[in-house]
């Protein structure tokens, strides 16, 4: 079955520190995986996409690793600002239809 | 540019009543999605158009949800009659295109609450 399984479910940190966020999926055959950021009472917004061939990509603060391999990714977030307070969102694309996580909530306090 | 519209924002509803909700794609976007997000999961489609026509609803509840995109740009989805685990953030998001790498742009979402 495809799964995508998310970890913490939720987090708080402060202000100006780092943290990471984990994704692990079962998902196969698969084409991109995205991290989406959704602030409450809003739609989810892309923040990176990578293929299977891709290892890192970066969105300003934002920095996504995927090992195809293991079948994981994280978002890893640097310096982190009061704004970045959201659930976090991994999204796994196999052939048919998305397959979206639950999500990680982040709250960021000052 | 602006982005993709949804109304209303809330609704509060009885069970066995009916409900619609409205959404307006980013202009030129082919693709429209209809999406639900029970509290605490992350969104499953519901319906996936591409123009106006259906490309995958496979994951519709089709006796009591139904959905259309007549002339391929706003869309409607309709709840009859609403059960209580219908109580959902229902999302809409639009894309250029269906394209495995394509960017999906999502609405505010209209959060319903039956009662």
């Amino acid at each position: 079955k495809n799964q995508v399984e998310q970890s913490p479910q939720s987090l708080i940190i402060l202000e100006g520190k780092n943290c990471t966020l984990q994704c692990n999926y079962t998902v196969s055959p698969f084409s991109n995986l995205r991290w989406y950021k959704q602030d409450t009472g809003r739609g989810p917004v892309s923040l990176t996409i990578m293929t299977f061939s891709e290892n890192t990509k970066s969105n300003g603060r934002y920095t996504a690793t995927l090992d195809a391999d293991t079948k994981q990714s994280s978002l890893h977030i640097t310096a982190s600002q009061l704004s970045d307070s959201a659930s976090y969102i991994c999204v796994v694309r196999p052939p048919r239809w998305l397959i979206f996580g639950a999500g990680t909530r982040l709250a960021v306090h000052p | 540019e602006a982005g993709v519209a949804q109304s209303p924002r809330y609704k509060i509803i009885e069970k066995r009543q009916s409900v619609a909700f409205w959404c307006n794609p980013i202009s030129g976007h082919a693709t429209l999605y209809w999406y639900q997000q029970i509290l605490g999961q992350g969104p499953k489609l519901l319906i996936q158009f591409q123009n106006n026509g259906v490309v995958d609803d496979s994951q519709l509840p089709k006796d009591r949800f139904s959905a259309e995109r007549l002339k391929g740009v706003d869309s409607t989805l309709k709840i009859q009659p609403a059960k209580l685990e219908d109580s959902a953030v229902y999302l809409c998001a639009s894309s250029k295109g269906a394209n495995v790498n394509e960017k999906l742009f999502f609405g505010s979402g209209t959060q319903l609450s039956v009662l």
